[in-house]
């Protein structure tokens, strides 16, 4: 059974980086697309970014150049990095898996908070 | 961007009704449309996708129906699990969207 974890730092600082990694087990981070999402605190879900086994990435122009998604297959992991963060960011980051870049989302993890406060 | 535009946004029903959301598209997106439920404090869980696929797993009271730019989840009847909120998501082009949600809620 495929699972995904979101880690990284709960509390960011106004104009900072926010960082997260997401450690896939119980598959391999070959062959598949992975993707973040996020969900702001009572509102919707939006799609961030994703990025193939390759390295080839596609993200959202919303975020303009502020994101950065990486994988590490050593690993098994992959990362976000979103830059300049405001209280707007402050949301739910989620990761999750899709089998191809038009494929819905299969597998997500469970969520991590990220708050952007001073 | 694709929007999509689910209606209605919030829904009150009872236990054993016939529930139906609709998502539009804002151009055509062919079959790639998938459904999600999410209960408070969980996790997007997948329910349909290529429009009308159900998921493996998932109860066969939902259903998902249409093409082009617009697609309707059908849950045929409701049962106190099911409430919760609902999105539809496009993959047919860049960037990947959601739409707004649908609150269900007990009536």
């Amino acid at each position: 059974q495929v699972q995904l974890q979101e880690s990284g730092p709960g509390l960011v600082k106004p104009s900072e980086t926010l960082s997260l990694t997401c450690t896939v087990s119980g598959g391999s981070i070959s062959t598949y697309y992975w993707n973040w999402i996020r969900q702001p605190p009572g509102k919707g879900l939006e799609w961030m970014g994703h990025i193939y086994y390759s390295g080839s990435t596609n993200y959202n122009p919303s975020l303009k150049s502020r994101v950065t998604i990486s994988l590490d297959a050593s690993k098994n992991q992959f990362s976000l990095k979103l830059s300049s963060v405001t209280a707007a960011d402050t949301a739910v980051y989620y990761c999750a898996r899709s089998d191809s870049w038009y494929s819905h989302f299969d597998y997500w993890g469970q969520g991590a908070l990220v708050a952007v406060s001073s | 961007d694709i929007q999509l535009t689910q209606s209605p946004s919030f829904l009150s029903a009872s236990v054993g009704d016939r529930v139906t959301i609709t998502c539009r598209a804002s151009q055509g997106i062919t079959s790639y449309l998938a459904w999600y439920q999410q209960k408070p404090g969980k996790v997007p869980n997948l329910l349909i996708y290529a429009a009308s696929t159900l998921q493996s797993g998932v109860p066969s009271r939902f259903s998902g129906s249409g093409s082009g730019t617009e697609f309707t989840l059908t849950i045929s009847s409701l049962q106190p699990e099911d409430f919760a909120t609902y999105y539809c998501q496009q993959l047919n082009s860049y960037p990947i969207t959601f739409g707004q949600g649908t609150r269900l809620e007990i009536k």
